[in-house]
């Protein structure tokens, strides 16, 4: 159980064009999910977190313009990555937290590599 | 943006040693912690979480121990299999945080043969 995919898995793209990741919660209902990027053999940074029916909560430093969230439904979130540039390369990766759970528990998806050329 | 020369810290073990895994937290409103594994180009994956309102959990092969005087935190795993090496991060969620977890750096595990 707690089954987070991605997709897609990994994208190139040229620079200026926009690109969508999904993150869906496969078996449970999450009410909240969160958006990450991580670099090469650092840690995880949260870059914003989104609420179902709810504009989504940015983190300070991340421009809510050049990465649109939407949570239409309790197992679906995008992050829209709009006028990539090559330093928006990265490893974005989404996680979901169950509605009603007890616990903070978060469950990660697989990640998405984006590469913008 | 990215951090060039940034290192993991490492940790190296025989296989079939134990492997203990550290990390401190510097927020004393910190009530629930996790420990995530993760393995290279993929998500991370929950290991065994606890609460502050204990100081010792156990799951299978793993043991997680929490030190609130000290602010300390650690994995411990038995019996370490090569299955195991991968990158391990704690992650801590602060009392009215709005849940959200924070992780620390990682350590990269390597089981050596």
């Amino acid at each position: 159980g707690a089954v987070v995919s991605q997709h897609p898995s990994r994208v190139i793209c040229k620079s200026g064009t926009s690109v969508k990741i999904e993150c869906r919660s496969l078996d449970f209902q999450a009410t909240t999910m969160f958006w990450y990027r991580q670099f090469p053999k650092q840690s995880l940074m949260l870059m914003a977190t989104s609420n179902e029916g709810s504009k989504a909560t940015y983190e300070q430093g991340v421009e809510k313009d050049k990465f649109l969230i939407n949570h239409a439904s309790l197992t679906l979130s995008t992050l829209t990555v709009t006028s990539a540039h090559p330093e928006d390369s990265s490893f974005y990766i989404c996680s979901a937290r169950m509605a009603g759970g007890i616990g903070e528990t978060q469950y990660f998806g697989p990640g998405t590599r984006l590469l913008v050329l | 943006g990215e951090s060039v020369g940034l290192h993991l810290p490492t940790l190296s073990v025989q296989e079939g040693d134990n492997s203990i895994i550290n990390c401190a937290y510097s927020n004393s409103a910190s009530d629930y912690f996790i420990w995530y594994k993760q393995e290279s180009g993929k998500g991370p994956q929950f290991i065994i979480d606890i609460r502050s309102n204990m100081d010792k959990r156990q799951g299978q092969r793993v043991t997680v121990l929490l030190n609130k005087t000290v602010k300390h935190l650690s994995l411990q795993i038995a019996a370490t299999q090569p299955g195991d090496s991968a990158v391990y991060f704690c992650a801590e969620n602060i009392r009215g945080s709005a849940r959200q977890l924070t992780f620390g750096s990682g350590t990269q595990l390597t089981v050596l043969p």
